[in-house]
């Protein structure tokens, strides 16, 4: 079974800083990649995915993330974050089975 | 698209009941369903897989005739907590997938159960 690791718990940052959040999977076959976001109150909503192709991936809301395999790793990252992405953020594997395995998640303040 | 929604979004019970929560895509069709359960500050964990036609099946520790899983058609999935108790307050979130060349799960927005 997969797993997957979030090394940051929680993030603080002021407005127009950059946001990099850690994602490492530990898997050793083809893997399926994902973000998730949660904003207060609200539901899981997808970021963005990579399945194959250009190991960077470009999302919603000026997201990205690059799919390194040889560090199995998947970090997300956005130039400039707004208080608006205060969120929790949750990376997520599916194998082969279709079932997601979901990091612990991080919870990310942005201050205005 | 691939909207997901949850009925009730939350509700309290007294310990011993039952409660039931449902879980529809609106605007599309999905076999497969999954039922996770989320713990404050904590991640999600699956559940079970609800598929069409067939019976659910159960991640490892989870008791399957405490949480009871219907999916009586592609658009519907239900879940049944059974003589729920205190410890299984939770917010319940269910997703329903869109098979494809990019196989994607979609969320609904969880339903929130307190068990007095």
């Amino acid at each position: 079974a997969q797993s997957v690791s979030q090394h940051n718990h929680h993030v603080i940052l002021s407005e127009a800083a950059s946001l990099e959040l850690g994602c490492n999977y530990s898997y050793g076959g083809t893997v399926n990649l994902f973000w998730y976001v949660q904003y207060p109150g609200q539901h899981l909503q997808l970021l963005l995915k990579y399945f194959s192709g250009d190991p960077l991936v470009k999302g919603i809301k000026g997201f990205e993330a690059e799919f390194i395999k040889s560090k199995f790793s998947f970090n997300l990252r956005k130039p400039s974050v707004q208080w608006s992405d205060t969120a929790e953020y949750f990376c997520a594997v599916n194998a082969n089975d279709y079932k997601l395995s979901f990091g612990a998640g991080t919870t990310v303040t942005v201050r205005a | 698209g691939a909207v997901v929604s949850q009925h009730p979004s939350r509700v309290i019970c007294k310990s011993g009941t039952s409660v039931k929560i449902e879980c529809r895509s609106l605007d599309f069709q999905a076999t497969t369903m999954f039922w996770y359960r989320q713990f404050p500050k904590k991640s999600l964990m699956l559940m079970a897989t609800s598929n069409e036609g067939s019976k659910a099946t159960y991640e490892q520790g989870v008791e399957k005739d405490k949480f009871l899983i219907n999916h009586a058609s592609l658009t519907l999935s239900t879940l049944t907590v059974t003589s729920a108790h205190p410890e299984d307050s939770s917010f319940y979130i269910c997703s329903a997938r869109v098979e494809g060349l990019t196989d994607t799960q979609y969320f609904g927005p969880g339903t929130r159960l307190t068990v007095l």
